[in-house]
């Protein structure tokens, strides 16, 4: 079955603190896509990545990095010198072909909330 | 361009009712799912239509239902209202039926009395 852990309920830190928001994730599929999403207090989800799971390579968007690593099924997400505005809910998701029936239906972790303290 | 757009934003019923929720995608896009959040935890996939036609279903009640339009838009209806059902209500739109990125709506927040 398919199942994605954020085993981090919460995490306090200061302003311009590094931050790692870990993820693990479990699929028998061989072709999937991990996702990372913001939340902020507004609820509306926003899309920050997509990574297929062809791709180990690692990536880096500014202050936000992405480590995948197949061999331990995770997909870890970096905040370097985090602001105030990076405080949100942020969940960790799975797509493979047949969750629901259908492909791309996303499976969610419980999310992890960040808050960043000035 | 309009990302995915949800009516109404909030919503208060009381037991037994019905709700409808309304989504409009992405421009372009064809693929609506909705999605269930409850407050502290990830949000649940309810249903995927593609081209008007249900294409996957979560583990949902048979309370729930929903259609998509010829310009697909979408609703989400929910029959017999438990207090259970009061939950964020999310939309989410992608081009196709695969594993493309899925972009998400504001939600509805439906609180059941």
């Amino acid at each position: 079955a398919q199942k994605v852990t954020q085993a981090q309920t919460e995490i306090s830190v200061v302003e311009k603190e590094d931050v790692t928001l870990d993820c693990v994730y479990e699929t028998r599929d061989t072709t999937y896509y991990l996702f990372w999403y913001k939340q902020p207090p507004s609820g509306e989800l926003v899309f920050l990545i997509r990574r297929n799971s062809f791709d180990e390579q690692n990536e880096i968007s500014g202050r936000y990095s992405w480590n995948f690593q197949k061999s331990t099924s995770s997909f870890n997400f970096t905040i370097t010198a985090s602001q105030v505005v990076d405080s949100a809910v942020y969940f960790c998701a799975l797509s493979d072909t047949n969750y629901g029936g259908s492909q791309g239906n996303l499976i969610f972790g419980k999310g992890t909330k960040l808050s960043v303290k000035p | 361009d309009a990302g995915v757009t949800q009516s109404p934003t909030h919503l208060i019923k009381t037991r037994g009712q019905h709700v409808t929720l309304r989504c409009s995608p992405i421009s372009g896009h064809k693929s609506v799912s909705w999605y269930q959040q409850v407050l502290g935890q990830g949000p649940q996939f309810i249903f995927q239509y593609y081209e008007k036609e249900e294409r996957g279903r979560g583990n949902f009640p048979d309370r729930f239902s929903a259609r998509q339009f010829p310009n697909y838009s979408s609703e989400l209806n929910v029959n017999a209202l438990l207090l259970g059902d009061s939950a964020l209500y999310l939309c989410a739109s992608r081009l196709g039926q695969h594993q493309e990125t899925q972009y998400f709506g504001p939600g509805t927040r439906l609180l059941v009395l």
